[in-house]
């Protein structure tokens, strides 16, 4: 089974602080993704990877940045976070030419 | 520029009724074509995809969808709902002839089955 694993499913940080999300895959998938999901709005491409140390913006990037140092983790930052950030982060992964995409359960941030 | 659209926010069936889940999409290509699944405190879960072939398609949980080229539609549908199906449905598209790996999700569309 694949498995796709977020750091954390709850957090509260406040407004101006920095905001590491964390995702890791167990599959050696080549691509990894960063959504946001708002009611309403569906799944929003943030970020996405398609390979270690390799990214590309997605449809919002504005106020996130992303690391990948290892095939099988994905990081999202918020270097400043602000009230507009929070949200449902869904991390995903997938191989390089498929386009089923897994998915992890989710992290609700919520920035006060 | 890619799309998709889910014209319905919710939709609401009797257990045991027949169900339909509407998409319509727009790609400048021709589209590759994918609807998911979120149950309550859960990601998404795939369910099926158009790529070529056969317009019907046969996915998980005894769903299917119908791929329309001329009306650039790909509904979600089962015979006979279940309460179990209760979730939120996101339909997906990508051009087939985009070199990027992504794909563009509507906005969902909340299926709720009463027993």
């Amino acid at each position: 089974d694949v498995k796709v694993t977020q750091s954390s499913r709850y957090l509260v940080k406040r407004t101006g602080e920095k905001v590491f999300l964390e995702c890791v895959q167990d599959m050696d998938h080549e691509n990894m993704f960063w959504y946001r999901q708002d009611p309403g709005l569906g799944l929003r491409l943030i970020y996405f990877s398609y390979d270690v140390k390799m990214k590309e913006k997605g449809d919002i990037p504005e106020g996130y940045s992303v690391s990948r140092e290892k095939k099988e983790r994905f990081s999202l930052i918020l270097e400043s976070a602000s009230t507009n950030q929070t949200s449902m982060y869904l991390c995903a992964s997938s191989r390089q030419h498929s386009y089923e995409q897994y998915f992890g359960p989710g992290t609700r941030l919520t920035v006060t | 520029a890619q799309s998709v659209a889910q014209p319905e926010d919710q939709v609401n069936v009797a257990e045991g009724n027949p169900l339909t889940v509407k998409c319509t999409y727009s790609v400048s290509g021709n589209p590759y074509l994918f609807w998911y699944v979120q149950y309550p405190n859960r990601g998404l879960q795939f369910l099926l995809k158009y790529i070529t072939g056969d317009n019907l398609v046969k996915g998980s949980y005894g769903f299917e969808a119908e791929f329309n080229k001329s009306q650039t539609s790909f509904h979600l549908k089962k015979p006979s709902a279940l309460v179990s199906d209760s979730a939120l449905y996101f339909c997906a598209v990508r051009d087939r002839y985009s070199s990027a790996s992504k794909i563009i999700f509507g906005s969902g569309t909340r299926l709720s089955i009463r027993p």
